[in-house]
């Protein structure tokens, strides 16, 4: 069955770096574009960024343009996300989601891995 | 950037009932709208896809209409486990938005 579990969550401080990691399996990773999504506590769902199945093409939200960077490595199945300049309003659950069949919508969801920005 | 406005805010219903959710999109998204369910503590779950398409495993009682800027969830009879929030979300337009959510409650 398809799973994503996401790692490298934690309390990090204003201006630091953080990478999260989504490990996958039950599907062929390499042939599906991945989303990460965002939720800050208590908060409405934001869209992050996505990645189509090479790599080939990005986009993100322009909240996180320029300070965050998705990556995927196929070989191991697995999805990043770089974030570095961190604010407390990046603060939020972050999941990895699957893209299903170049729809853009997210068909399976990883149970998150929590972000806290605070000094 | 397409707002996607969900109404109302909070639903409150009993098992049984039907439930119609509503999501209103600040420009044309064509059909290209989905909607999630999430309960506490859980990642969300896709229900509908391009507006009306069920997706994998999802029962019958929720079905999605709507093309344009106007969209609905329709519940047909409440099941005490559809107590959830749900949003929709857009992608005919980069960046990729969802609504503020509308909570279903028991009522």
């Amino acid at each position: 069955q398809v799973q994503l579990v996401e790692s490298g969550g934690g309390v990090v401080q204003p201006g630091r770096s953080l990478r999260l990691s989504c490990a996958a399996s039950g599907f062929t990773f390499s042939t599906y574009a991945m989303h990460w999504v965002r939720q800050a506590p208590g908060k409405g769902l934001e869209w992050v960024a996505v990645m189509s199945l090479d790599g080939t093409n990005k986009y993100y939200a322009e909240s996180v343009k320029g300070r965050f960077t998705i990556s995927r490595d196929n070989s191991k199945n697995t999805l990043y996300l770089e974030m570095n300049s961190l604010r407390a309003e990046d603060t939020a659950m972050y999941y990895c989601a699957r893209d299903l069949s170049k729809l853009r919508f997210c068909d399976y969801w990883g149970q998150g891995t929590l972000v806290t920005v605070s000094s | 950037e397409i707002v996607l406005t969900q109404s109302p805010a909070t639903l409150s219903l009993s098992p049984g009932e039907r439930a119609t959710l509503s999501c209103r999109a600040s420009q044309r998204v064509s059909s290209y709208l989905a909607w999630y369910q999430q309960k506490p503590g859980q990642a969300p779950r896709l229900l509908i896809y391009e507006a009306s398409n069920r997706a994998t495993g999802i029962p019958a009682r929720f079905s999605g209409s709507g093309s344009g800027t106007d969209f609905t969830l329709t519940i047909s009879s409440l099941e005490p486990e559809d107590f959830a929030v749900y949003y929709c979300q857009q992608r005919n337009n980069w960046p990729i938005t969802f609504g503020q959510g509308t909570r279903l409650e028991i009522k």
